[in-house]
């Protein structure tokens, strides 16, 4: 159980066109997502939480313009990064709170997508 | 804002031995969780501990077990009967808010276990 996956795994886009990550938590409804994002060899980063049906929140220094959040399910949230640039290539991983699950408070992580911005 | 600490960026020890990865965290809360997450090659992140702050006792699980000292504020992982499959990086995590806020990272322990 508490499986997330991510869409698509890896992706190559050209500088200045936009690109959609989708995250589903697939046994389990996630009324809340975050979103990270990890440089090589380098820690994992929280970008935003993302809540079903509201608007995300972003930490301090992410552009909400840039990186668009939407959680239009409870089994869904959507990033979308924006006029990608070549500094905007990384490895972004989202997970999903299983609220109901054995602590309320696991969250369990998709496999990631590798962005590369040419 | 909380910040998690860890002061060692590889480790390496032989199988069967045990090995103790340390981890410092800082915050002003009292409602917090604590993990310890594993990222082997593949990147794909594996829960392999958690603690609730307001716990005393320390979680185990398996050959896996926790140091939890609060007024510390130090968080270390043991790993007993170390195996090769435990290679990997290991992170410590903070969430806040009662375990409801997103993660806070350490920068990592990559954890090399020698045949």
């Amino acid at each position: 159980g508490a499986v997330v996956s991510q869409h698509p795994s890896r992706v190559i886009c050209k500088s200045g066109t936009s690109v959609k990550i989708e995250c589903r938590s697939l046994d389990f409804q996630a009324t809340t997502m975050f979103w990270y994002r990890q440089f090589p060899k380098k820690s994992l980063m929280l970008m935003a939480t993302s809540n079903e049906g509201s608007k995300a929140t972003y930490e301090q220094g992410v552009e909400k313009d840039k990186f668009l959040i939407n959680h239009a399910s409870l089994t869904l949230s959507t990033l979308t990064v924006t006029s990608a640039h070549p500094e905007d290539s990384s490895f972004y991983i989202c997970s999903a709170r299983d609220s109901q699950g054995k602590s309320g408070v696991e969250q369990y992580f998709g496999p990631g997508t590798r962005l590369t911005v040419t | 804002a909380q910040t998690v600490t860890q002061s060692q960026p590889e480790m390496s020890v032989q199988e069967a031995e045990t090995v103790t990865l340390s981890c410092t965290y800082d915050t002003s809360e009292s409602n917090y969780y604590l993990f310890w997450y594993k990222q082997p090659p593949s990147r794909q992140m594996i829960l392999v501990i958690r603690q609730e702050a307001y716990k005393q006792q320390n979680a185990t699980e398996n050959r896996f077990s926790v140091n939890f000292q609060k007024a510390a504020k130090s968080f270390s992982l043991k790993i007993s009967d170390s195996q090769l499959g435990d290679t990997a990086m290991y992170f410590c995590a903070f969430s806040g808010g009662g375990g409801a806020d997103g993660l806070t990272f350490g920068k990592g322990t990559h954890l090399i276990i020698q045949p």
